[in-house]
């Protein structure tokens, strides 16, 4: 079964540091993309970041360019999401999913996601 | 940066009618070189993650029910729900997967009248 589980949210305060996970499995990790996208509480989804396969390609989106690093150890099958200088408003849910492709390498979307991980920002 | 607008933010339906989508981007996300809408639209329920419904803009996902269907090209897209059923209350997003930042709509919530 194709499946990501993320780890590492909780409560930190305002200029803290976290640093989320996620465990791939089921399928070669290493030959996909893969993004992180946050839910905060009563709003939208929000893409946050994406690495490609080797990991030597990273986008972030403005509003968490320069405090997050997304990175990827493709022998543990795992991504993960550094995420420094906290604010208020990056509390939310993060989840981690895979860039889907279909036939002939087009990308559907994203897909599956994982059940996502809180991180709360807060003094 | 292409901003996705859907509309209504939310919508009551009975059951067993029709629910329509609509999702507007402020730039075309029809890849000219394979001619495949970067559109998909997602489903989700409280506590849940989103879940994939179609995506290039009409091409439903192994699973989902033939009731959910996706039309439109270039900037307006429409996502159809017919003989509504009560496992269908959900937010419902549209995303384009064009460029990055690969955004979201606002979402659309989804009721039973």
């Amino acid at each position: 079964e194709v499946q990501l589980v993320e780890s590492g949210g909780g409560l930190v305060q305002p200029g803290g540091s976290l640093r989320l996970s996620c465990a791939a499995s089921g399928f070669t990790f290493s030959n996909y993309w893969m993004h992180w996208v946050r839910h905060a509480p009563g709003k939208g989804l929000i893409w946050v970041s994406r690495i490609n396969s080797d990991g030597s390609s990273t986008t972030y989106a403005d509003s968490v360019k320069g405090r997050f690093t997304i990175s990827r150890d493709n022998a543990k099958n795992m991504l993960y999401l550094q995420m420094n200088s906290l604010r208020a408003e990056d509390t939310a849910v993060y989840y981690c999913a895979r860039r889907n492709v279909v036939a002939a390498g087009i990308v559907s979307g994203f897909d599956p996601w994982g059940r996502g991980t809180l991180v709360t920002v807060s003094s | 940066d292409i901003v996705m607008t859907q509309s209504p933010d939310s919508l009551a339906v009975s059951l067993g009618e029709r629910a329509t989508i609509n999702c507007k981007s402020s730039q075309s996300v029809l890849y000219s070189s394979n001619n495949k809408n970067y559109l998909t639209w997602y489903q989700q329920k409280p506590g849940q993650p989103p879940k994939l419904l179609i995506y290039w803009a009409s091409t439903r996902e192994s699973g989902v029910p033939d009731r959910f269907s996706g039309s439109g090209s270039g900037t307006d897209f429409t996502l159809t729900i017919s003989n509504l059923q009560a496992e269908d209350v959900a937010v419902y997003y549209c995303q384009q997967c064009y460029s990055a930042p690969f955004t979201f709509g606002q979402g659309t919530k989804l009721e039973i009248k």
